[in-house]
């Protein structure tokens, strides 16, 4: 089962606006990632933020995390044509570093040139 | 520093025969996951393995199976094989323990197609 769930499933938008992706997940945890597919790929990882942080920059990235409404979002600034991809958020749903992995089900972003 | 590496990239299985997918884990990392990505669908995490032994299993049955080597590569056996089990099977590394969180590096996957 998903611990994850990536709100909307799929977005489309103009080159150069801004992408938001919101995850919800259901137990307590210990880090959340976001991670990067494309089309029948491996993922790549993108950023993580643990439990205690509220919110994390990487380039045109920018998360964020509330514990207390379990949820999180993806916000990608100034998209570009090869952000296109499906992203997916996923947790450690344990106080373990060591603990296994969860994906949700994914948000495919399209960029419109 | 080598990435993960899976073979083989792709396959055609008949239902009822088994199958072996294989990894090779980053350098310097201890633990293996396998996952199954149906299409259109995140990743399911399979299970999970450190220093040979598993360590966490999510809802797959007994047919599907695994072992890592002292290597740290590592096998994903499916048994009986079913329609349904025609998916991207992922292998991830990581080494949680020296990084303090379980960050995974994917391999490109083993696209497996059950006929």
């Amino acid at each position: 089962s998903q611990q994850g769930e990536e709100d909307p499933q799929a977005l489309s938008i103009q080159e150069g606006e801004n992408a938001t992706m919101n995850c919800s997940y259901k137990t307590s945890i210990n880090n959340l990632q976001w991670y990067r597919q494309n089309s029948g790929r491996g993922l790549v990882h993108l950023i993580l933020i643990r439990s205690n942080e509220r919110e994390k920059h990487s380039g045109r990235l920018r998360v964020t995390l509330d514990t207390s409404k379990k949820s999180s979002s993806l916000l990608i600034t100034a998209s570009r044509a090869a952000d296109t991809a499906s992203y997916f958020c996923a947790t450690g749903p344990g106080y373990s570093s060591a603990s296994k992995i969860i994906f949700g089900s994914g948000t495919r972003l399209s960029i419109r040139p | 520093e080598t990435g993960v590496t899976q073979s083989p990239t792709h396959l055609i299985k008949t239902r009822g025969q088994q199958v072996t997918l294989r990894c090779s884990s980053q350098s310097g990392h201890n633990t293996v996951s396998w996952y199954q990505q149906a299409l259109g669908q995140g990743p399911q995490f399979i299970f999970q393995y450190y220093r040979e032994e598993e360590n966490g299993r999510g809802n797959f049955p007994p047919r599907f199976s695994g072992l890592q080597f002292p290597n740290y590569s590592s096998e994903l056996n499916v048994n009986a094989l079913e329609l349904d089990d025609s998916a991207l099977y992922l292998c991830a590394s990581s080494s949680p323990l020296t990084a303090g969180a379980n960050v995974l590096t994917f391999g490109a996957g083993s696209r497996l197609t059950v006929l």
